[in-house]
């Protein structure tokens, strides 16, 4: 039922582009992402919601497909400010259920 | 405009022992889940309650137990604690008439000697 992220760890240096994918066998009503820094809470970045749309805000952006459940995270650029564990949460929506099921983190360290 | 906040910051108990912890949502949000954090692991959904009730829970054993008032703030409670116990917590809260997006609090790290 937990999300499968891939990959689980990830090493750029500044500049480079990074894509983190998310997966469910479930059905999902929507895709939540949250980036943590150590020690930190986790923060939100962006939902997306069934229908395949893609968002994004600044050098950051993401896409769900709807029909495979799967939804990627787009880094672009990346800065020293973008590591950190990134987290898929999804949303099966199941009888009116709202709560997030995280998958198990990818990784991110930006190097100069 | 405050965000989620959570007290204490850091708990140490020792086995069999119970906690409380403690959680304010934002401004505006009526929803609180709570969430536990295993060092290396994703955040897993313990509960969730609105209007005083518990309406979601996730896999978790009859010692979590938690309560809302009237005020959004809600505790959590863990009865005859176990090592394995240990872990952050986190409390989330959002506006029940959309779910669109959880704030996190700062999370209490409990730990169990």
């Amino acid at each position: 039922q937990q999300p499968v992220q891939s990959p689980q760890a990830v090493i750029l240096r500044e500049g480079e582009d990074a894509v983190i994918n998310c997966s469910s066998s479930k059905a999902l009503y929507s895709v939540h992402w949250y980036r943590q820094k150590h020690g930190e809470a986790p923060v939100f970045l962006m939902i997306l919601l069934k229908g395949g749309e893609q968002k994004g805000h600044d050098k950051i952006s993401a896409s769900f497909n709807e029909k495979k459940q799967q939804s990627s995270l787009y880094l672009t650029a990346s800065q020293l400010s973008y590591s950190g564990t990134y987290f898929c949460g999804t949303d099966p929506r199941i009888q009116g259920a709202q709560k997030l099921v995280f998958g198990q983190g990818t990784r991110l360290t930006i190097n100069p | 405009d405050a965000g989620v906040t959570q007290s204490p910051t850091h708990l140490i108990k020792t086995r069999g022992q119970q906690v409380t912890l403690r959680c304010s949502p934002k401004s505006g949000h009526d929803t609180v889940s709570w969430y536990q954090q295993a060092l290396g692991q994703g955040p897993q959904f313990i509960f969730q309650y609105y209007e005083e009730e518990e309406r979601q829970r996730g896999n978790f054993p009859d010692r979590f137990s938690g309560h809302q008032f009237p005020n959004y703030s809600s505790e959590l409670n863990v009865n005859a604690l176990l090592l394995g116990d240990s872990a952050l917590y986190l409390c989330a809260s959002s506006p029940r008439r959309e779910f669109i997006e959880q704030f996190f609090g700062p999370g209490t790290r409990l730990t169990v000697l």
